[in-house]
Parts: C-alpha cells; structure tokens; sequence
C-alpha cells in the first residue's frame, strides 16, 4: 500500500488568487493524479502527473488553469489558478503503484477548497 | 475504460448484508472490476476487486457474472459505518486512468 499526505487539508481563499496543493507519497510511484470532487458530485479526473514530462490533461482541464509539477517520483503539485467561487470543490491526489492484478489506485485525504 | 452503471442509492439495515450491484456490459476481456467507498468527503477508499472469479477479502466478497457484464459487491453484515457512496470501476490495470461514475450511495439504518 502507499501513504498519501496532502496538504493543505482545507483552505478558504479569495477570487482571483491561487493555491498551491502538495501530494507526498511515502514510496516512488510511476503515476500520479488530481481529481476534483464538486459538491455532490462524484469524482472528475484532472490530469496525470508524469515524473519528467508535462502533465497530460483531460478534456475540460488546461494547463494555464491547474498547472502540475513532479519533481520526482514521490511527490507532486497541483495549483488552482485565479480562482473563482466555481473551484469550490475537493481536490483529490492519487496513485497508483504496484502492476497487474496487484494494481489498485490510493488517494489521499483530499483538499477542501473554498473561494469566496 | 468501461462505462458502469450503478444504482444511485441503497438502503440496508445493519447486520444485514448489503448487496450492491454494478453493470459494466461493455467491459473487455483485460479490464478489471474495482470497487472503492468515500465515507463522509474523505478520500475513497479501496475494497476489492476481480478480473473473472469472485473475491473475498476481510471487508467484502465481489460476484462478478460468468459474463463478466456484471458484478455485486456484498458487504456481509453492514454497519453504520459502512454508509458511504460506494463506486463500482473497471479499468485495464497498466492503462492507469481510472474514470469515476456516480457510485452508490449506502444508507445502513439501526
């Protein structure tokens, strides 16, 4: 299993600024992943972390608005930029070590975003 | 990745077994079925999953049809703590992207 420390675990921020959420995992992992949770709503993919390459987005999802770093195989950024009261939502990190039937993805606590 | 319909919500009353089925008709044949929970807005959590014979871990057992178009998670004897929105997800191991649907949610009443 992996152990997955996000943080900030909650934030309240103001439009038109950004936050930064950190994704720590406790082994090196190939694959990491945001999500974002909006209220009520079940979880959406935002994009794939990859370790010495730009991030790869989803459909809905830019580059400019939620920019990724991974600087190593154990950890990983995500930042919500000039955000408006519609980034309210949980922010959620995940990944995915082991292969084949082991596999099976792990998230961490998640952050809850704010934007007033 | 295989689409999965669930049910939106379930009621069970504790003790009971809870079972919660799922419909991914169009999987394929290396794609696996997955099945997390998220209690309360934390993050979901795994609880098992199969390729084609059924499983049994210490926190469920998961059905899946000869067919493979199908799967029911049973949670043996549920408790309170069991109420959560549980996702049903298939998804090929190695292909990493795993596609949420809108789960289930789990009501388990005294």
């Amino acid at each position: 299993s992996a152990v997955i420390s996000q943080k900030p675990s909650r934030d309240i921020c103001q439009r038109g600024t950004s936050l930064t959420i950190q994704c720590q995992v406790d082994s090196q992992v190939t694959m990491m992943f945001w999500y974002r949770q909006q209220p009520g709503q079940s979880l959406t993919l935002i994009a794939t972390a990859n370790q010495g390459s730009e991030a790869t987005y989803e459909s809905g999802f830019v580059i400019d608005k939620f920019p990724i770093s991974r600087p190593n195989l154990t950890f990983s950024t995500l930042t919500v930029s000039n955000m408006s009261p519609e980034d309210s939502s949980i922010y959620l990190c995940s990944v995915g070590p082991g292969t084949g039937e082991n596999e099976k993805l792990f998230f961490g606590s998640g952050t809850q975003l704010s934007v007033l | 990745d295989a689409k999965t319909t669930q049910p939106p919500s379930m009621d069970c009353a504790e003790g009971r077994a809870a079972n919660l089925p799922c419909n991914h008709s169009t999987i394929s044949g290396n794609e696996y079925v997955y099945w997390y929970r998220q209690i309360h807005s934390q993050g979901p959590q795994y609880i098992i999953h199969g390729l084609k014979n059924n499983e049994t871990n210490e926190m469920a057992s998961l059905i899946i049809t000869e067919d493979r178009k199908s799967s029911t998670l049973i949670l043996p004897h549920a408790t309170l703590r069991d109420t959560a929105v549980y996702y049903c997800i298939a998804f090929n191991t190695g292909g990493f992207k795993t596609i949420f649907g809108a789960g289930t949610r789990l009501f388990v009443k005294a």
